[in-house]
């Protein structure tokens, strides 16, 4: 399969812990993109990288949530001290800089639960 | 006021159909303009893609762009079982690398 991968697919944790999420984008993908996502609702950009540089941040990303992708490749979304109100599906996207569109394909999605 | 305003339906057509989605938006930088489909518990799938003003074809979905009304549609026709998901639309800037996606609207064709 040569699309995007993330994983775990799905986390249940308890209130204050930390979890970490992984993205592997498209191969020949050079930007990479986190997305949050809650019931009923569209996606809303978190964060983009292009190669191992991260380039813009949401205002969305508290100081509990970081991302690193630290040889341009692969990607961990990282929140700390997890809060119920950070139940929703992280979505990782990516795309290629040379691209006229901007297309972004996305993963699958991590559904998190915070209990 | 959201940037991108969608309705979220329910949308429920008999198949065969002509189905129309519609999405509004207020920030006129937005020049890059898709469609993407959902289904339920996975990830968007790109469906059409749209650059500034105009229309696009692709099989049974017409995209069309009308950035004097900031207006967007997805046209589906001859409507499929398959094609019940969640439709969302999504549009960026000129440089700009974050998507601004709609609510979505959740469509069901009825066999």
């Amino acid at each position: 399969d040569t699309g995007v991968s993330q994983n775990p697919r799905h986390k249940i944790t308890k209130r204050g812990q930390n979890v970490t999420f992984r993205c592997d984008p498209i191969s020949e993908h050079n930007r990479l993109y986190w997305y949050r996502q809650t019931l009923g609702q569209g996606p809303e950009f978190l964060t983009y990288f292009q190669n191992e540089a991260q380039l813009e941040k949401s205002r969305l990303l508290s100081d509990r949530f970081s991302a690193e992708r630290p040889k341009g490749s692969f990607s961990t979304l990282e929140i700390q001290r997890t809060e119920q109100g950070d139940s929703a599906m992280y979505l990782c996207a990516s795309s290629f800089a040379g691209g006229i569109y901007n297309e972004q394909f996305f993963g699958p999605g991590t559904r998190l639960t915070v209990l | 006021q959201k940037e991108v305003e969608q309705d979220p339906g329910p949308l429920s057509v008999p198949e065969g159909a002509i189905v129309s989605l519609n999405c509004t938006y207020s920030n006129s930088a937005f020049q890059y303009f898709m469609w993407y489909r959902q289904y339920s518990r996975k990830g968007p799938e790109l469906l059409m893609y749209t650059y500034s003003s105009g229309n696009k074809e692709d099989g049974r979905f017409t995209a069309q762009v009308d950035k004097s009304s900031k207006y967007i549609s997805l046209f589906i026709r001859d409507s499929q079982p398959s094609d019940s998901a969640t439709y969302l639309c999504a549009m960026s800037g000129q440089g700009a690398q974050k998507l601004v996606f709609g609510q979505g609207t959740r469509l069901t064709i009825n066999p």
